[in-house]
């Protein structure tokens, strides 16, 4: 069934560790995306690949890293982590054309 | 620039109506309408674009008043699967990026 992965599900981790977080799609969607979430709010847009080699920054600044090297892979990479990182990370996909966002599950990230 | 949702809540019973509500101050090529319940991820409802073109897969209707940039999603005969926040996507210029509004929170109680 063609879905979209993201891992892990949670993650505790000290501050100033490197953490790569996972995003899978089966769909073979060109576009991807990834939004941060704080409970309760609405989603920020901080990166965004429209396919393979293409990566932009959106529109909350954020000091984290994406690639693209295949279409179905779009991994986030902080480099040292921060509690400012503490939020929800959720990696989305879309056709080309005017179609919906499939959401992965999330991962939810607490930095101590 | 991020939609703004109203009402913020709202409680209803089964089988009443609802309407909630999404405007932006920027012109628009669609608008996004996405559910989320606790712990889970937004899942995908409605788009409705600029030209009167509507595509979903749920038995939830809405409405996009392209001269005001305001987007209304009507739950009718709600049932209890209808809890969940509401999240409103807006699309300028056909990029396919959106900007989400902060939700519209709906119970339905028996």
């Amino acid at each position: 069934e063609a879905d979209i992965y993201q891992t892990p599900r949670y993650l505790v981790i000290g501050t100033g560790k490197k953490i790569t977080l996972e995003c899978s799609q089966t769909m073979g969607h060109d576009k991807m995306y990834w939004y941060q979430q704080d409970p309760g709010m609405e989603l920020h847009l901080i990166h965004y690949s429209y396919g393979v080699n293409s990566t932009e920054k959106g529109d909350l600044s954020s000091e984290s890293t994406v690639s693209r090297i295949r279409t179905e892979h779009f991994p986030l990479t902080l480099e040292s982590a921060r509690p400012s990182h503490t939020s929800q990370y959720l990696c989305a996909s879309s056709a080309a054309g005017d179609y919906g966002y499939t959401f992965g599950s999330g991962t939810r990230l607490t930095v101590v | 620039q991020q939609p703004v949702q109203s009402p913020q809540a709202v409680i209803l019973r089964e089988g009443e109506d609802a309407v909630i509500n999404c405007s932006s101050s920027k012109a628009l090529y669609s608008v996004h309408w996405y559910r989320q319940k606790h712990g889970e991820a937004p899942v995908f409802l409605m788009i409705l674009l600029k030209g009167g073109e509507q595509k979903g897969h749920e038995k939830i209707s809405a409405s996009f008043n392209e001269k005001k940039q305001q987007s209304s999603l009507y739950l009718t005969a709600s049932q209890l699967s209808y809890s969940g926040t509401y999240f409103c996507g807006t699309e300028m210029g056909g990029n396919n990026r959106l900007a989400f509004g902060k939700g519209n929170q709906v119970v339905v109680i028996p």
